[in-house]
């Protein structure tokens, strides 16, 4: 099974805090996706990468930067930390083959920024 | 850009009948795929369905199943015999190309609750 795990299920910061969300996955996916969720709004996506060190903008990127240093690894970083920002974050991954498109989620961070 | 409508946002249906949630897009590209994903409360999304825009045939699992209209870009998705762990949030996706290097792009997702 395909498992992507994201670092903390909870996270309470404060406005002005820089703010680490790290996600892993353990089937050496080429595809890495972080997306937004907030009620009423779906999922919105905010950064994605299709290989090591390369990133591609999303929907929703303003105040926010990623990493991808490792491939079974991406982080999102909240540079400045902002009360828009509290939110859900749901990472995913998928395979780079052709029709292999299924993204697999991890669990998501419910972040809050005080 | 693709957009995705789904347009009940809450639903409810009684242990084991059926219910039909509603997902329209729009979209100017001929080949492309479409995906119900399922988010039980507290618990990780998951895929429940996926349909490739070039296969006549609508997909099934199990006691899912969808009824794909390409000229009218509608995407529902049925479920038979309801059971309460079908309590969840539905989203419907869609991803304009086979490599799995595209985003998806989601609706604003229905909550479905399953009554005992």
């Amino acid at each position: 099974d395909v498992k992507v795990t994201q670092s903390s299920r909870y996270l309470v910061k404060r406005t002005g805090e820089k703010v680490f969300l790290e996600c892993v996955q353990d089937m050496d996916h080429e595809n890495m996706f972080w997306y937004r969720q907030d009620p009423g709004l779906g999922l919105r996506l905010i950064y994605f990468s299709y290989d090591v060190k390369m990133k591609e903008k999303g929907d929703i990127p303003e105040g926010y930067s990623v990493s991808r240093e490792k491939k079974e690894r991406f982080s999102l970083i909240l540079e400045s930390a902002s009360t828009n920002q509290t939110s859900m974050y749901l990472c995913a991954s998928s395979s780079g083959g052709l029709a292999k498109n299924i993204q697999y989620f991890g669990a998501g961070t419910r972040l809050s920024v005080l | 850009a693709q957009t995705v409508t789904q347009s009940q946002p809450e639903m409810s249906v009684q242990e084991a009948e059926t219910v039909t949630l509603s997902c329209t897009y729009d979209t100017s590209e001929n080949n492309y795929y479409l995906f119900w994903y399922k988010q039980p409360p507290s618990r990780q999304m998951i895929l429940v369905i996926r349909q490739e825009a070039y296969k006549q045939q609508n997909a099934t699992e199990n006691r899912f199943s969808v009824n794909f209209q390409k000229a009218a870009k509608s995407f529902s998705l049925k479920i038979s015999d309801s059971q309460l762990g079908d309590t969840a949030m539905y989203f419907c996706a869609f991803m304009k190309s086979h490599s799995g290097n595209t985003p998806l792009v989601f609706g604003k997702g229905t909550r479905l609750s399953v009554i005992a």
